[in-house]
């Protein structure tokens, strides 16, 4: 199958930075990508719509100007946090449609685990 | 989308088949029916869909009862590396954009 791949997989950082995670298509083109988060114990939430060159789409709650998206490129979405909180602590996961599959599945990245301290 | 409801937990022996329930009974008629699991710190991995028919791969089958009112997602063979949420979602769009994952059921395959 189809596969998508997150970087970093875990990233630490301080109260204010901002942290970059990369999300990459590696044997397909994704002109849509969707970013998602996960609290423990609780379930993903979407987060945004990712569109290879316009701008993305965000779920009501979502504050774009602090989740910023792009989509340079047919095989790559950034989610950046910025200025990030402790409370912005998650699991960030991304994902894909799959390519000539055919079959409507999604594929998901491993996941980025953030902490911020 | 219609919402679908799944029992919490569920327990399998390994080596035994897996049975794990769905209920959407608001589906209407364009909507799919998808499975697909979280295994722990892991993003989720598609299982299987189907609309109507009774669905089958190599990870698992899909059964849809006529009135589409609920479903069963069936692993044959549970192993321990089953052990996940699954979670079961009504969608009516391509499968893509409109994936809302609800609780799911943990399902721990014990030896």
């Amino acid at each position: 199958g189809a596969v998508v791949s997150q970087h970093p997989s875990r990233v630490i950082c301080k109260s204010g930075t901002s942290v970059k995670i990369e999300c990459r298509s590696l044997d397909f083109q994704a002109t849509t990508m969707f970013w998602y988060r996960q609290f423990p114990k609780q379930s993903l939430m979407l987060m945004a719509t990712s569109n290879e060159g316009s701008k993305a789409t965000y779920e009501q709650g979502v504050e774009k100007d602090k989740f910023l998206i792009n989509h340079a490129s047919l095989t790559l979405s950034t989610l950046t946090v910025t200025s990030a909180h402790p409370e912005d602590s998650s699991f960030y996961i991304c994902s894909a449609p799959g390519g000539d599959s055919g079959h409507g599945e999604l594929f998901f990245g491993e996941g980025s685990r953030l902490t911020v301290l | 989308d219609a919402k679908t409801t799944q029992p919490t937990s569920m327990d399998c022996a390994e080596g035994r088949a897996a049975n794990l329930p769905c209920n959407h009974s608001t589906i209407s008629g364009n909507e799919y029916v998808y499975w697909y699991r979280q295994i722990h710190s892991q993003g989720p991995q598609y299982i299987i869909h189907g609309l109507k028919n009774n669905e089958t791969n190599e990870m698992a089958s899909l059964i849809i009862t006529e009135d589409r009112k609920s479903s069963t997602l069936i692993l044959p063979h549970a192993t321990l590396r089953d052990t996940a949420v699954y979670y079961c979602i009504v969608t009516s769009g391509s499968g893509y954009s409109t994936l809302t994952f609800g609780k799911g059921t943990m399902l721990l395959v014990s030896p």
